[in-house]
């Protein structure tokens, strides 16, 4: 089936640790996005990816770095520099045009 | 800047009766338009589109949504709330795959 998936469904961090997230699709879709939902907020762009080897700053880029080695991966992570990392972070891919995306079932993470 | 108003933060219907969700745009050119809706600690699923076709756009689980660009609006409606309608619904514009704006989430309660 095809789809886009997020590991690992919850995560704990220390305070001053890094963390990887996973986001992996097998849609052949060009374009991966990270979001952050925080209650009230709604969703909020982290860094999105038109291509492989490109990626670009969302609204809130600052403490989080991503990469785009193969088109089917866009793995976040959130460094000690975000100060307040706990929330649920929404992986999503799209084709490159302005269709729907498609989301993964997300990442909640806890800083303790 | 463009912006997407979700007009009620909370709205709270009986099972059986309808549901109206509402939601305002802010582009002044043709928009795409899309409601996603979200379980608890679930990614966003989405119900319909709207990408300047039938201004009346059926979705799923008997949900429609009707685009009216005198008004700037996209509401979203069903005509008999049932009890797994209960979720936060998103109203989103996409203007380009770098230019997706979430609205601020409704969350749905349904009485039995």
């Amino acid at each position: 089936d095809g789809g886009i998936t997020q590991s690992p469904k919850y995560l704990f961090r220390k305070e001053g640790q890094n963390v990887t997230l996973s986001c992996e699709q097998n849609l052949n879709h060009d374009a991966m996005y990270w979001y952050r939902q925080d209650p009230g907020q709604g969703l909020r762009l982290i860094y999105y990816s038109q291509i492989v080897n490109d990626f670009q700053k969302g609204d809130i880029a600052e403490g989080y770095s991503v990469s785009r080695e193969k088109k089917e991966s866009f793995p976040l992570t959130v460094t000690s520099a975000q100060k307040n990392p706990t929330a649920f972070y929404l992986c999503a891919s799209s084709n490159n045009r302005n269709t729907e995306a498609f989301f993964g079932q997300g990442t909640r993470l806890t800083v303790v | 800047a463009q912006s997407v108003t979700q007009l009620d933060s909370h709205v709270s219907v009986s099972e059986g009766t309808p549901v109206l969700l509402r939601c305002n745009y802010s582009s002044s050119y043709s928009p795409s338009l899309f409601w996603y809706v979200q379980h608890p600690n679930k990614g966003l699923q989405l119900l319909l589109k709207y990408t300047s076709a039938a201004t009346l756009v059926k979705g799923i689980n008997g949900f429609e949504a009707e685009f009216k660009k005198s008004e700037t609006s996209f509401h979203l409606t069903k005509p008999s709330a049932h009890m797994s309608d209960a979720a936060e619904y998103f109203c989103v514009e996409a203007g380009g795959y770098q230019k997706v704006t979430f609205g601020t989430g409704t969350k749905l309660q349904v009485i039995p």
